[in-house]
């Protein structure tokens, strides 16, 4: 298994639809997890944190499934401003580097 | 709070020339790091750094150096430009005492770099 893989997508939705990404990790001993954004062109932005089962902001719903050892990112009510790529991040845990495995990236497009 | 600031935002090298990229940020972060991202890919670790005169090399290190003589400052060099190096840098930075959280890394806006 890859250290964090993601389905490329595209995803493509409807305004307004209810749209999921998945991510799975290989290190059972994570215990942190991260999902950012990236426009088109733009860097990386934090969108959530989670640190235990889940997390929820707003729109966005982040939950953790540690025993398939995956990840999941929950967009509701989609914007055409979600359109974006979704990075998964995990932690190396490798000593006390503070480095991060990212993933490849879910591609969303929110069609009016 | 400006955040990570980079500069140039965009450079256009000849095979051979080098440069440096510069990188501040005013959050009072501890680490710092240098990423590059050639397009379609993902994200990769070329340095980064856990405090002032400490850094480290990370995926892909070959090429580059790094110095970190301020907590603010992590300029990244360019010596001898080749082609393989045209790509987007990013520089990001993560973890202060008072946050106390290590893994949320907030990113430069990027440098542009073609080497032809």
């Amino acid at each position: 298994r890859k250290e964090v893989e993601q389905d490329p997508g595209p995803f493509n939705v409807p305004e307004g639809a209810t749209v999921a990404f998945n991510c799975t990790y290989s290190n059972s001993a994570s215990q942190s997890f991260f999902w950012y954004r990236q426009d088109c062109r733009k860097e990386p932005k934090l969108l959530m944190s989670v640190y235990s089962s889940g997390n929820e902001d707003g729109r966005f719903t982040a939950q953790l499934n540690r025993a398939s050892q995956y990840i999941s990112l929950l967009i509701r009510d989609s914007k055409l401003s979600d359109s974006a790529t979704y990075l998964c991040v995990v932690p190396a845990n490798a000593g006390n580097n503070r480095k991060l495995i990212w993933g490849l990236g879910t591609s969303l497009a929110v069609n009016p | 709070n400006a955040g990570v600031t980079q500069t140039p935002k965009f450079r256009i090298l000849k095979i051979g020339q080098s440069m440096t990229l510069q990188c501040t940020q005013d959050m009072n972060h501890n680490y710092m790091y240098w990423y590059r991202q050639d397009p379609g890919m993902g994200l990769k670790l070329i340095y980064y750094s856990v405090g002032a005169g400490i850094t480290d090399k990370g995926e892909v290190p070959n090429g580059y150096n790094v110095s970190r003589s301020t907590t603010e400052d992590f300029p990244l060099r360019l010596e001898l430009a080749a082609p393989s190096q045209t790509s987007v840098y990013f520089c990001a930075s993560s973890y202060s005492k008072t946050s106390g959280r290590l893994y949320e890394q907030y990113f430069g806006p990027g440098t542009r770099l073609t080497v032809t």
